[in-house]
């Protein structure tokens, strides 16, 4: 098992571009999440997975911003008509419903730079 | 709503001293808590958590914290501190009846001088 993974790692986009990030999990894990961070803050929730079915998605998902998750396996994070203020890094986690394993792993994350 | 403070934006330590890493959280209901470390160009990894039980919970690298229902609170503490510590540290908090929505705290920069 080779841990949360994350492609690409760094993207810089022009403003009005769209742009799709992909995170595939720890392979048993059946919950996913997505979070983003900018500089000198900790991770902001975004949406949460279980399987295949998005369950919660935060206020700070705007329209611009879609996930999925179709076989409930990876998940992609697009965001169209990128703004300046997207720029951020781009974290995704997952982890397991089984016992108290609450726990999430995170991957390295994307780092997108609008420009 | 929940919330998570992390009263220092920087915490020195010398090598071989204890080191405390402050966290107080805020929930409806009750919480489960977590600790995570991030090291430069590198995600976030899982220190330790208090899910329930004993109130001090072991983790990591030797690092340890305490859950205080009464103050709210869930400090991260290490007996002797070692230079490969310095890095990021983020507390999160959950609200068990509240989906799974983890809010996370703005950080805690420790620096460990040798």
């Amino acid at each position: 098992d080779t841990g949360v993974s994350q492609d690409p790692r760094h993207k810089i986009t022009k403003r009005g571009q769209n742009v799709t990030f992909r995170c595939d999990p720890i392979s048993e894990h059946n919950r996913l999440y997505w979070y983003r961070q900018t500089l000198g803050q900790g991770p902001e929730f975004l949406t949460y997975f279980q399987n295949e079915a998005q369950l919660e998605k935060s206020r700070l998902l705007s329209d611009r911003f879609s996930a999925e998750r179709p076989k409930g396996s990876f998940s992609t994070l697009e965001i169209q008509r990128t703004e300046q203020g997207d720029s951020a890094m781009y974290l995704c986690a997952s982890s397991s419903d089984r016992g108290q394993n609450h726990e999430q792993y995170f991957g390295p994350g994307t780092r997108l730079t609008v420009t | 709503a929940q919330s998570v403070a992390q009263p220092e934006d920087q915490v020195n330590v010398a090598e071989g001293n204890p080191l405390t890493v402050k966290c107080t959280y805020s929930v409806s209901g009750n919480p489960y808590l977590f600790w995570y470390v991030q090291y430069p160009n590198r995600g976030l990894q899982f220190l330790l958590k208090y899910i329930t039980g004993d109130n001090l919970v072991k983790g990591s690298y030797g690092f340890e914290a305490e859950f205080n229902k009464s103050q709210t609170s869930f400090h991260l503490k290490k007996p002797s501190a070692l230079v490969s510590d310095s890095a990021l540290y983020f507390c999160a908090v959950r609200d068990r009846n509240y989906g799974q929505n983890f809010v996370f705290g703005p950080g805690t920069r420790l620096s460990v001088l040798p």
